[in-house]
């Protein structure tokens, strides 16, 4: 049963060319993560939302943006897509820690984006 | 700044081996701990998650241990089987914030 599924699974653009990542989930959990994961490097959280609150990480670029219009959507817009931006793009949700349950995060499959 | 360290970054084993892969952090004042499987190309699996108030967990063959004061955390995997081979990722989440910090991962492979 998929619990967080992120569409495409790959994703080709050109240098320049506005793309958006979609990532659906089922778990009705309220936060929601975008994190970029660069060949053989960590994944850098770039922002999250918990409900409809959009928290940006201080250093993620102005060329990326995200929109959440209801519970179970989340897209990461990226508007001018440079060769630095190939990467795989990791969707995750979690329940916030007020509600006392275990704060595990819950990633999907991911999204390999190339640019040409 | 919080900072996340796995060593080695990669290893091999024979398969049936028991192993312990390392991850050490900066700052011992974190919410949890959690270690993660990634297969190439994939997304990310949740193996373990220890809270910060708790020493170890377990999930069959697999052991993670937490030891705040010294910043280190291991995950044992007992009788390695080459179905184990993958990029095995610690995280930290400070207490202060609801990020997950990675680090870059040690990648596993165990031949049969």
């Amino acid at each position: 049963d998929a619990m967080v599924i992120q569409n495409p699974r790959y994703q080709v653009t050109q240098f320049g060319k506005p793309v958006t990542l979609s990532c659906s989930q089922t778990l009705n959990h309220n936060v929601m993560y975008w994190y970029q994961q660069k060949s053989s490097q960590a994944p850098k959280l770039l922002f999250h939302y918990y409900d409809k609150d959009f928290n940006n990480e201080a250093d993620t670029p102005d060329n990326f943006q995200s929109r959440r219009p209801n519970t179970s959507f989340c897209f990461l817009d990226i508007r001018s897509p440079g060769l630095g931006d190939a990467a795989m793009y990791l969707c995750a949700t979690s329940i916030p820690r007020a509600s006392g349950k275990l704060d595990t995060q819950y990633f999907g499959p991911g999204t390999r984006l190339t640019v040409l | 700044k919080q900072e996340v360290t796995q060593i080695p970054a990669a290893l091999s084993v024979p398969e049936g081996e028991n192993l312990v892969l390392n991850c050490s952090f900066t700052d011992s004042a974190i919410y949890n701990l959690q270690w993660f499987r990634q297969d190439p190309g994939k997304g990310l699996t949740s193996l373990l998650l220890i809270q910060s108030s708790q020493r170890e967990q377990t999930s069959g063959r697999l052991n993670a241990s937490l030891d705040k004061s010294s910043g280190r955390s291991t995950l044992y995997i007992a009788a390695s089987q080459p179905g184990d081979s993958a990029t095995y990722l610690c995280a930290v989440k400070p207490s202060n914030t609801g990020k997950l910090i990675f680090g870059q991962g040690t990648t596993l492979q165990v031949k049969p």
